[in-house]
């Protein structure tokens, strides 16, 4: 299986601040990979997939990059909706698997 | 606008076999190049994907979980559902369905992303 990490495993950060959250994978996975938002209770939202596309209807400040094996998801200006807990996936290889999550909480 | 609905008992005995659907509503199973895929959330913990199935019939399982795990799909009814055999307290979890969508941009480079989700359901093992 493709382990997937992720750091840090939370953060807190005031509103208007940029967030960066990392990913990175056991083995090159190209740019296969998804990142998604899970608030409280709800399901995981898909954000970005193949590494840096944006999902229709998700806001502009959520943007994803790299390939191989580091890869970057940033909000440019968090906003008190965007409290959550974020994760990435892989999609290059089966089992599909997920990091473990940074939980992202207002300062 | 595709909508997914898990359903099942909310409580299994140990050794039991734990059995959920997912009701698809707003479009059929049967078109498109879609996955209908099980994923599951132990209480504070991350996620795990457990397996999925094509419309076709085609399954892939998590091996963690593949002599337990049989998925299956009916397309009469639009559902797709999940059976968990021998369970135990460690399969308590929030179980969620999903579709995974196969985005063929450019040959051979395929995207596959879990666009749709059902709003989860909790199974407790638990005698």
């Amino acid at each position: 299986d493709i382990q997937m990490t992720q750091s840090p495993s939370s953060l807190s950060a005031s509103v208007g601040d940029r967030v960066t959250i990392t990913c990175q994978a056991s083995q090159d996975i190209s740019n296969y990979l998804n990142w998604y938002q899970q608030k409280p209770g709800k399901a995981p939202k898909l954000l970005i997939y193949d590494a840096s596309n944006l999902e229709t209807g998700v806001p502009s400040r959520f943007s994803g990059s790299g390939s191989g094996t580091d890869f970057t998801f940033t909000i440019s200006s968090l906003q008190p909706e965007d409290i959550a807990t974020y994760y990435c996936q892989q999609y290059d290889n089966l089992p599909r698997t997920f990091g473990p999550g940074t939980k992202v909480d207002i300062k | 606008q595709v909508q997914l609905q898990e359903s099942g008992p909310g409580l299994v005995k140990p050794s039991q076999t734990l059995s959920l659907t997912c009701t698809v509503s707003g479009g059929s199973i049967s078109s498109g190049s879609y996955y209908w895929s099980w994923i599951r959330q132990p209480a504070g913990k991350g996620l795990e994907w457990i397996g999925r199935i094509y419309t076709s019939g085609s399954t892939n399982y998590n091996p963690s979980l593949k002599s337990r795990v049989t998925i299956s799909v009916d397309t009469s009814k639009n559902q797709f559902s999940l059976k968990l055999s021998s369970v135990t307290a460690a399969d308590t979890a929030v179980y969620y369905c999903a579709r995974e969508t196969e985005d063929i941009v450019v040959v051979p480079a395929v995207d596959y992303y879990m666009d749709v989700w059902g709003k989860g359901t909790t199974v407790t093992v638990s005698s």
